[in-house]
């Protein structure tokens, strides 16, 4: 089945460390995302790929990391930097090019918790 | 700046008693407009996509309608489990990589 898959399910962090969220997706999308998710809010875009080995930032990046080093994989590094990391944190993978109409598919999430 | 604000923020029906949620956006020049249903602790789930002005699709019980300026989510005679937090998203010309999100409708069905 294709689809999106994100891991782990839930994460802890102590504070001071790092942490890394993988999403992988076997969908042959070009683009992918990285959404954070606050009770109550909307999601906001943290860094987009649009295509292997290249990555833009979003609207808050700051304390966050990606890499893009195959189409299937994009991992999410959160720094210690980030200062209030516990959310819900969403992959989003997007077909076609950048100026396509397609939509978005998203995997199931991880809920990280700063301890 | 590109915007998009739904309302309300929460609803809660009765099984069976039909509604309307709104998205209404603001941007320079729309590509596309989504939506969404998120179940607690879940990923979205994609439900529909409108291009253009006056284009409508259909789902069951939801039927989503586009204006020059707004989209309604239309909810049939919902049943408990169409329970959910339903999100409209748009996609603008300016940047058609990035999705802007509103911030979601929380809908309660009481059977």
């Amino acid at each position: 089945d294709g689809g999106i898959t994100q891991s782990p399910k839930y994460l802890f962090r102590k504070e001071g460390q790092n942490v890394t969220l993988s999403c992988e997706q076997n969908l042959n999308h070009d683009a992918m995302y990285w959404y954070r998710q606050d009770p109550g809010q909307g999601l906001r875009l943290i860094y987009y790929s649009q295509i292997v080995n290249d990555f833009q930032k979003g609207d808050i990046a700051e304390g966050y990391s990606v890499s893009r080093e195959k189409k299937e994989s994009f991992p999410l590094t959160v720094t210690s930097a980030q200062k209030n990391p516990t959310a819900f944190y969403l992959c989003a993978s997007k077909g076609g090019q950048g100026n396509s109409y397609n939509e978005q598919f998203f995997g199931p999430g991880t809920r990280l918790t700063v301890l | 700046e590109d915007q998009v604000t739904q309302s309300p923020e929460a609803l809660r029906l009765q099984e069976g008693e039909s509604s309307s949620l709104n998205c209404s956006y603001t941007v320079s020049g729309l590509r596309g407009l989504f939506w969404y249903r998120q179940d607690p602790g879940k990923g979205p789930e994609f439900l529909f996509t409108l291009y253009s002005a006056g284009e409508e699709k259909e789902k069951e019980r939801l039927k989503a309608t586009l204006t020059k300026k707004e989209s309604f989510l239309h909810i049939t005679a919902p049943k408990p489990e169409d329970s959910a937090t339903y999100l409209c998203a748009v996609q603008v010309y300016s940047s058609a990589s990035k999705i802007i999100f509103g911030s979601g409708t929380r809908l309660s069905i009481r059977p």
